[in-house]
């Protein structure tokens, strides 16, 4: 099993451009979650699903969208980065309430 | 609103010297709480979780956790830290949309 992995690893953006975060999971998890990372904040909820076709948002979901067409994948998308996005994010998946979630390793994304 | 304080950015402590982490929590019912560790460039992994039951939690590498509703505290600890416990640890609280602490780095001195 990979886990959860996540494509790409870093990425550099000028302000203005577009991407699509990746995430997948092999574990067949309900719950799929993205989360930011900034130093001293620890980590933030951006936007989460429940199953496969629906997404919700979470504490920082401005300026991001989501969409769970497959059960196995959870797509993040910038539609016009800022620099304020510059940071760690991460994907994590879980069963379902209560248990593990468990993380990817990370994308680096820089806005100039 | 659900909250998770850890009021110690920096810890450093010499090998073999016994560790405790500090976990405050503010959450409106029983709370799911997590210990996450973090090291430099890597993914979130799991070390331990409490719900209900036993109040004091074994989790991997040698960590345990208190869970105490009275002071809202989940503190993590271990007695004996290694070298390759060098890393960011981070409490959290929630059903599945958790709320992370700001973490605390771990320095361990040889």
């Amino acid at each position: 099993n990979a886990g959860v992995t996540q494509t790409p690893k870093f990425r550099v953006l000028k302000t203005g451009q577009s991407m699509t975060l990746l995430c997948a999971q092999d574990m067949n998890h309900e719950y799929m979650y993205w989360y930011r990372q900034d130093p001293g904040m620890g980590l933030r909820l951006i936007h989460y699903s429940v199953g496969e076709g629906t997404t919700a948002k979470g504490e920082v979901p401005d300026g991001y969208n989501v969409s769970r067409l497959k059960k196995q994948n959870f797509l993040l998308g910038l539609e016009s980065a800022a620099p304020s996005q510059t940071s760690v994010y991460f994907c994590a998946s879980s069963y379902q309430t209560g248990n593990e979630q468990y993380f990817g390793p990370g994308t680096r994304l820089t806005v100039t | 609103a659900q909250s998770v304080t850890q009021p110690d950015i920096h810890i450093t402590v010499s090998e073999g010297a016994s560790l405790e982490l500090r976990c405050n929590y503010s959450y409106g019912a029983t709370p799911y709480l997590f210990w996450y560790v973090q090291s430099p460039g890597q993914g979130l992994q799991l070390l331990l979780k409490y719900f209900s039951g036993d109040t004091l939690v074994q989790g991997i590498k040698g960590f345990e956790a208190e869970f105490k509703r009275s002071q809202s505290s989940f503190n993590l600890r271990k007695p004996s830290v290694h070298w390759s416990d060098a890393a960011e640890y981070f409490c959290a609280v929630g059903e599945y949309k958790l709320v992370f602490g700001a973490g605390t780095i771990l320095r361990v001195k040889s």
